[in-house]
């Protein structure tokens, strides 16, 4: 099955710097790869996706990048706020057939005033 | 975008009784849910996946006894954890699929909801 690894484990940046997190992905067969903020004791809530068919994808301040040859896919934070702290997780997973998604362990982004 | 709303936020129940969550789309249909669980700085762990109208699908390791998922409708699927136990308490999030449409092809989560048991 797929195995997805996200690092780092944990990101301290500070407020206006950029932040960037990095996925691999061991089947090549996944296509969809969306990223998740998650704040304390709430669900998931998605911020951007891609998928195979694009390299690059850009929404304000954050973009997510994707070589599918490599197998990695990063997300980026540009002009980081404190209200961007938070776990993020990045997923995998085919679409079409609602493939269950398979999760990174998570990313604690601490911006710091 | 698409709304999934999940009930209670939080639960306290006796040890031995048994609690049922429920997860709701509630603009779009959900051909397709899925049910997580959370421990404190853990990633998602997958329970099992909910198609309307057909058994769930359970992972490996968690128990379909204990673990009971009905998916009657298209827009609401319910988790009911039986004799819940100390060692349940803990963040259950459900997820939906719509297979397009309002959904996009995208899952989106409901806010979770906290289990304790005592």
């Amino acid at each position: 099955g797929e195995n997805v690894e996200q690092h780092p484990s944990t990101l301290s940046v500070q407020e206006g710097d950029s932040a960037v997190i990095k996925c691999t992905y061991s089947d090549s067969a996944s296509n969809y790869f969306p990223w998740y903020k998650q704040e304390l004791g709430k669900g998931p809530q998605l911020i951007i996706d891609i998928r195979s068919n694009v390299g690059e994808k850009k929404d304000q301040r954050i973009a997510v990048t994707l070589n599918k040859t490599a197998k990695h896919f990063s997300l980026h934070i540009t002009e980081t706020q404190p209200e961007d702290s938070a776990v993020y997780f990045c997923a995998a997973s085919t679409t079409g057939t609602a493939s269950k998604l398979t999760f990174g362990t998570g990313t604690r982004l601490q911006v710091t005033l | 975008g698409a709304v999934v709303s999940q009930h209670p936020s939080w639960v306290i129940c006796k040890s031995g009784t048994s609690v049922k969550i429920e997860c709701r789309s509630l603009d779009f249909q959900a051909t397709t849910m899925f049910w997580y669980r959370q421990f404190p700085k853990q990633s998602l762990m997958l329970m099992a996946t909910s198609n309307e109208g057909s058994k769930a699908t359970y992972e490996q390791g968690v128990e379909k006894d204990k673990f009971l998922i009905n998916h009657a409708s298209l827009t609401l699927s319910t988790l009911t954890v039986t004799s819940a136990h100390p060692e349940d308490s803990s963040f259950y999030i459900c997820s939906a699929y719509g297979g397009g449409g309002l959904s996009g092809n995208t899952i989106y989560f409901g806010e979770g909801s906290w289990l304790t048991v005592v």
